[in-house]
């Protein structure tokens, strides 16, 4: 069974670019969540997303924004990136919803992005 | 809302000597409880999970964890360590009630194993 594939895995963007970042869920997953790493923050919760809609939605501002197409896979755009942007984002799926979304879960290799 | 402490940021620990990795969490409903482990380079790998039942949770690499609920804590363990134990440690909690899916991670513990 394939992995979370997260694309690209590195990405160095100037300030004020915008970037977009994709996932592909493990087959059978709908619900993908994505996660912001930094050093000084650690791990922080941007959004969640099952079935195509956003379900839950981390405190981050509105340059952070998600989507997820009808096949599960996801993206993630920030607009007018900041140095502070820079970070591992980590994107995870689960089989979401009822019971199943319990089960923990399975994290992609993530995306370096550096804003320079 | 829900917070996870993460006791220590760096333990180093000789090989084969047991280790303990603390975390504590505070949360006003009921949770589920995780440990993660992340190499180098790499993103989130699942070691272990606590939803109910049994107190004592044991995961891959030899990993065990106790859930305490009067102190809030879930410890992880391991009697044995080896090198490629070396790595970052995470753990987090979940909202059990539906419509929550958000995890709510600690700072990590780094781990060094000293050969």
């Amino acid at each position: 069974k394939a992995g979370v594939t997260q694309t690209p895995r590195y990405l160095i963007k100037t300030r004020g670019q915008q970037v977009t970042l994709s996932c592909s869920p493990i087959s059978g997953h709908r619900s993908v969540s994505w996660y912001q790493q930094t050093p000084g923050q650690g791990l922080q919760f941007l959004f969640e997303y099952f079935s195509e809609t956003q379900r839950n939605k981390g405190n981050f501002p509105g340059r952070f924004s998600g989507r997820q197409f009808s096949n599960s896979r996801s993206e993630m755009n920030v607009s007018t990136l900041e140095l502070g942007d820079s970070a591992l984002y980590l994107c995870a799926s689960t089989n979401g919803g009822g019971t199943g979304s319990h089960y923990g879960y399975t994290f992609g290799s993530g995306t370096r992005l550096t804003v320079v | 809302a829900q917070s996870v402490t993460q006791l220590d940021s760096q333990v180093p620990v000789f090989e084969e000597a047991p280790v303990e990795l603390r975390c504590n969490y505070s949360s006003s409903v009921s949770v589920y409880l995780f440990w993660y482990v992340q190499y180098p380079n790499q993103g989130l790998q699942l070691l272990l999970k606590y939803l109910s039942g049994s107190t004592l949770v044991k995961g891959i690499n030899g990993f065990e964890a106790e859930f305490n609920k009067s102190q809030t804590s879930f410890h992880l363990r391991k009697p044995s360590v080896h090198i490629s134990d070396t790595a970052e440690y995470f753990c987090a909690v979940r909202n059990s009630g539906a419509g929550s899916y958000q995890l709510t991670f600690g700072k990590g513990t780094k781990l060094s194993v000293i050969p």
